[in-house]
């Protein structure tokens, strides 16, 4: 089976825009979660959709969210980009949500200059 | 809520020497535990989890933690480590049945020294 993708892997954008991102679960994985990483904070969890609603969310500001579609694929997306909003974001999938292991994906690396 | 502390930012260790990577978590219940690996540009790893039973939990590449329930410990470790073994390493905890969100320590740069 194919692995978590995310796209694109690279983003840099300006402050003052938004930014869309895109995780394609594993192949009949139906629940996926998003995590921000910084050298700082480390991973901190954003959240989880399961079948297309929200399931779990962190402590984000509402300028954070997510869909996911019918398909499991999912998108985040950021607007009114901050410099603090330059991290990898980490896209993670399981098949259903009581499977304790997550899959992640390579991530995709947003620069906010 | 539950909270993971991993005390060592780095810990550099010489080629087939053992190492220790720490993790102390806070939780007022049962917990799952895991460690998870993360090669330069790469997403994470599983490397071992703990759900119950056995205290003793082996993974890949010669890895294995010990859960420590008074000590509210997984510390992770590895006989004989390779420079292949040079990554960062993320302890997380989470509420058993995984209906809640993972939480994760700050990560552990492991850096193999040859």
């Amino acid at each position: 089976k194919a692995g978590v993708t995310q796209t694109p892997r690279y983003l840099i954008k300006t402050r003052g825009q938004q930014v869309t991102l895109s995780c394609s679960p594993i192949s009949g994985h139906r629940s996926v979660s998003w995590y921000q990483q910084t050298p700082g904070q480390g991973l901190q969890f954003l959240f989880e959709y399961f079948s297309e609603t929200q399931r779990n969310k962190g402590n984000f500001p509402g300028r954070f969210s997510g869909r996911q579609f019918s398909n499991s694929r999912s998108e985040m997306n950021v607007s009114t980009l901050e410099l603090g909003d330059s991290a990898l974001y980490l896209c993670a999938s399981r098949p259903d949500r009581s499977t304790d292991t997550q899959y992640f994906g390579p991530g995709t690396r947003l620069t906010v200059l | 809520a539950q909270s993971v502390t991993q005390l060592d930012s780095q810990v550099p260790v010489f080629e087939e020497a053992p190492v220790e990577l720490r993790c102390n978590y806070s939780s007022s219940v049962s917990v799952y535990l895991f460690w998870y690996v993360q090669y330069p540009n790469q997403g994470l790893q599983l490397l071992l989890k703990y759900l119950s039973g056995s205290t003793l939990v082996k993974g890949i590449n010669g890895f294995e933690a010990e859960f420590n329930k008074s000590q509210t410990s997984f510390h992770l470790r590895k006989p004989s480590v390779h420079i292949s073994d040079t990554a960062e390493y993320f302890c997380a905890v989470s509420d058993p049945g995984g209906y809640q969100k993972v939480t994760f320590g700050t990560g552990t740069k492991l850096q193999v020294i040859p």
